[in-house]
């Protein structure tokens, strides 16, 4: 099992610059999460989808962050455009249901935005 | 809501020698809890979890936890560290959403 799979691992971008990041989760789990995790802190929410369609993304700032996936399977999380402050480490995660147990998470997305 | 508080966020401690990360929630309703570490540079990985049943759950890596509901804690523990062992370690609640605590760091010294 490959696990849930993200790119690229290390992002450096300049301000106002446009950046995606990819994420491909474990095959069969229906939903697949975007977390984003600052500097010493814990991973927040920002969206999560149950296969296609997004069933949470109360967290998403949506003046610039989009987020799709289309065909319920892999899922690309955008940023238009970016800030200093959106530097931080983007989780994708995965799981079969959303009502049990824990997730499996990818090794991330270390965006710098100089 | 559901909230998280991990109660400290450095741990120092040598290895072989016991080690407990504290873990407090607060929620309206039932919850499932789990303790998840992260190494540098790496996404996180599971490491236990309590969703019913016996209140002492037992993890990978020889950690184990005690949810106490009256207490509402769910604190970690491992009887003896190895230098491996060093990770930052992050302490979660699902009621709806899957809530993390804010991380212990855990540095095993030789």
């Amino acid at each position: 099992e490959a696990g849930v799979v993200q790119s690229p691992r290390y992002k450096i971008i300049e301000k106002k610059q446009p950046v995606a990041f990819w994420c491909n989760p474990i095959s069969g789990h229906n939903t697949l999460y975007w977390y984003r995790q600052n500097l010493g802190q814990g991973p927040e929410l920002l969206i999560r989808y149950e296969n296609e369609e997004a069933v949470d993304d109360s967290q998403l700032p949506k003046d610039r962050f989009s987020a799709e996936r289309l065909k319920g399977v892999d899922s690309t999380l955008k940023i238009q455009p970016a800030e200093l402050g959106d530097s931080a480490v983007y989780l994708c995660a995965s799981s079969f249901t959303p009502g049990q147990g824990g997730y499996t998470f990818g090794s991330g997305t270390r965006l710098t935005v100089v | 809501a559901q909230s998280v508080t991990q109660l400290d966020s450095q741990v120092p401690v040598f290895e072989e020698a016991p080690v407990e990360l504290r873990c407090n929630y607060s929620s309206s309703v039932s919850v499932y809890l789990f303790w998840y570490v992260q190494y540098p540079n790496q996404g996180l990985q599971l490491l236990l979890k309590y969703l019913s049943g016996s209140t002492l759950v037992k993890g990978i890596n020889g950690f184990e936890a005690e949810f106490n509901k009256s207490q509402t804690s769910f604190h970690l523990r491992k009887p003896s560290v190895h230098i491996s062992d060093t990770a930052e370690y992050f302490c979660a609640v699902k009621g709806g959403k899957l809530i993390f605590g804010q991380g212990t760091e855990l540095s095993v010294k030789p």
